[in-house]
């Protein structure tokens, strides 16, 4: 059975950094893309960013939104995927998800966590 | 970036009967749209992919259309549990965005 279970939010004051952890099980981790998607409190879908796989060379893709603050990776040997952010704004507020990309070129999320709630606040 | 408008916003329905979701891309997607269910405090879910596949486990009366911008996710009979808020995703490039969603509340 394939899970996800993200874990490291709470509570962090506006500027601070916070570094979010995704563990995968159920299926071969290293062959997959694995995603960030947020969701702020009583609002949609935004999709904060990617990396690819080993044969892809582990490259990354960020949302606009977060570019130059946020950071993913993963290390395939602890089947664990990562979201370091560092200067937090009030907006990043929501609950990250961590989900799998169905394949390495259909981006769609077939496997998602149970999400960790980031609040940003002073 | 590709942006994906969801109508209604809202979806006011019986249980039983028919409810109609529309997606519409600002420029073609191809058949790259996925679309999920999401319910209070749970993940979303997938539930159709490539516009028209259902996803394992995903009962029939969920149906997708529709290819280029324009895609529909129909319910044919709904149930108790399908009453939730529905994103569309278009995956046609690296970028994926989501609609805004759509609430389909019980009438």
């Amino acid at each position: 059975e394939v899970q996800l279970v993200e874990s490291g939010g709470g509570l962090v004051q506006p500027g601070g950094s916070l570094r979010l952890s995704c563990a995968a099980s159920g299926f071969t981790f290293s062959d997959h893309y694995m995603d960030w998607v947020r969701q702020a409190p009583g609002k949609g879908l935004e999709w904060v960013g990617r990396t690819r796989n080993k044969a892809n060379s582990y490259t990354t893709e960020y949302a606009a939104s977060v570019k130059g603050r946020f950071t993913i990776s993963r290390d395939d040997s602890k089947n664990s995927l990562y979201l370091q952010m560092n200067s937090l704004k009030t907006e990043d507020t929501a609950v990250y998800y961590c989900a799998r990309a169905s394949s390495s070129w259909e981006y769609y999320f077939d496997y998602w966590g149970q999400g960790t709630l980031v609040t940003v606040s002073s | 970036e590709i942006v994906m408008t969801q109508s209604p916003a809202t979806l006011s329905v019986s249980p039983g009967e028919r409810a109609t979701l529309s997606c519409r891309a600002s420029q073609s997607v191809s058949s790259n749209l996925a679309w999920y269910q999401q319910k209070p405090g749970q993940a979303p879910r997938l539930l159709i992919y490539g516009a028209s596949t259902r996803a394992t486990g995903i009962p029939a009366r969920f149906s997708g259309s529709g290819s280029g911008t324009e895609f529909t996710l129909t319910i044919s009979s709904l149930q108790s549990e399908d009453f939730a808020v529905y994103y569309c995703q278009q995956y046609n490039n690296w970028l994926g965005t989501f609609g805004q969603g759509t609430k389909v509340e019980i009438k």
